[in-house]
Order: structure tokens, then C-alpha cells, then sequence
């Protein structure tokens, strides 16, 4: 099965407009991180959020915030006011905890364009 | 700076020509791991070190070794490569506390664009 699933492949939104970005996991673990990385057409990966597993709160960063639902096990990422510096491909991804052997993994990606 | 290097940034090369990619990082993190970037699929795992002489296969190792004699090196070895390892690597590191925290987030090299004719 797999530990992260990103059903959209491309997804478009006018400038300005808030987009939700959807990443959905499978874990046993209860101690588990959640991880968004914007990956610009230059190619580097950039780190934008983090949500843990015991986190009361959604996370926040700026623009960003992640709409985490752990009973649903999903974790969205929200872009308020989208620029067209947004246009990126997006990758959720989860960190198991020590117990489970502390590995990385990735979705498949969404590529995201912000329309003028 | 904190940062991951890896090199070269571009390779071409042919069918069962040995090449290495070097991935090195001055932060002192325990994990370092290896990546492979292709058009559909994401970032699949090819290996992971979780220290000095610890390493692990990851979700597809075929065809590749890495080698951690060094905290701070990670390299990865193609000792024959062949075609459809045409792709973008990633080498990546990051601390290892009790978390996972966000301070266990990995910090990326810039990536290899490998292609093998």
C-alpha cells in the first residue's frame, strides 16, 4: 500500500485565489511527521511545512498553512492568496518514528499553475 | 552555510560505464539518503544511512551502491548503468533526534540529471 497518496497531477488557480493541495498517509506509527517541499521548475526542493502527529494545532507558515485531519489520515496543504512565483510541482511527504524505522517517503507530486 | 552538496549537476554517459555521484554535508546529520526523481512516480527511495557504516536498502536499490565510511559522505555508485536509470537523483540529510520533529526535516542537494545511452 502506499504511505502517501497525492491524487491530483495538475491543478490551476487564478492569482490571488486560496488552492488546497490534497496528501492523504498510511501509518501504524503513532508518532509520525507530515512534510510539504515545493520543488520549482529549477529544480531544488525547497521545505515549506511541517505538522507532527501529537500536534494540537494546524500548522502555519506565512501562506501556508496544512489542514491536518488525523482520524481521516490527511494532511492538505493550503496556499492563501496564490502568486505566480507558486507555480511549482508539490510533494507531501511522512516521516514514521523511531519504532517504525524513521523513514522518509514522498507522493507522486502535484504540479500546480497559478494563472494570471 | 548549511548546505548538501552534491556533484556533478549533469551526466551523460553510456551503458556499463562505472560513474559515481559524491553527496557530502556539512551539518553533521546521522541520516543521509539517496533519491530518484521520475515523471509520474515521485521521489523513490534508492538508499538510506542512518550513520557512519550503517546503510540500508530503500525501495529501489537495484542496480546501485552507496558507501557511508564518512559521517559527512554519501556517495552513490552506479557500477553498470544502463538506461532506465536515466533519471534525476537527489541525495538528502537530516538530523535524527527522538522525533520526528521538524528539525528531522531533510535538507536537499541540488540534484544529478544522469542519462545513459
Amino acid at each position: 500500500a502506499q504511505k502517501i497518496t497525492q491524487t491530483q497531477p495538475g491543478m490551476f488557480v487564478q492569482e490571488k485565489e486560496a488552492v488546497t493541495l490534497d496528501c492523504t498517509y498510511d501509518t501504524s506509527d503513532p508518532s509520525y511527521g507530515l512534510f510539504w517541499y515545493k520543488q520549482p521548475s529549477s529544480g531544488e526542493m525547497i521545505f515549506l511545512i511541517y505538522q507532527g502527529s501529537y500536534d494540537q494545532q494546524n500548522a502555519t507558515e506565512g501562506r501556508y498553512s496544512l489542514n491536518f485531519q488525523k482520524a481521516r489520515k490527511s494532511a492538505n496543504l493550503v496556499i492563501s492568496a496564490s502568486q505566480l512565483g507558486d507555480s511549482a510541482m508539490y510533494f507531501c511527504a511522512m516521516r514514521e518514528g523511531r519504532w517504525t524505522g524513521n523513514q522518509f517517503y514522498f507522493g507522486t507530486g502535484t504540479s500546480l499553475t497559478v494563472i494570471p | 552555510e548549511a548546505q548538501v552538496t552534491q556533484n556533478p549537476r549533469y551526466l551523460i554517459t553510456v551503458t556499463g560505464k562505472k560513474l559515481t555521484v559524491t553527496c557530502s554535508q556539512n551539518m553533521n546529520h546521522e541520516y543521509m539518503s539517496w533519491y530518484r526523481q521520475d515523471p509520474g512516480l515521485g521521489l523513490r527511495q534508492i538508499y538510506y544511512s542512518m550513520n557512519v557504516e550503517v546503510t540500508d536498502k530503500g525501495d529501489v536499490p537495484e542496480g546501485y551502491k552507496v558507501s557511508r565510511k564518512e559521517k559527512r559522505n554519501f556517495p552513490l555508485i552506479l557500477e553498470s548503468p544502463s538506461p532506465n536509470q536515466t533519471s534525476l537523483y537527489f541525495c538528502a540529510s537530516s538530523f535524527l533526534g527522538r522525533g520526528p520533529g521538524r528539525d528531522e526535516k531533510l535538507f536537499f542537494g541540488s540534484g544529478t540529471q544522469l542519462s545513459v545511452l
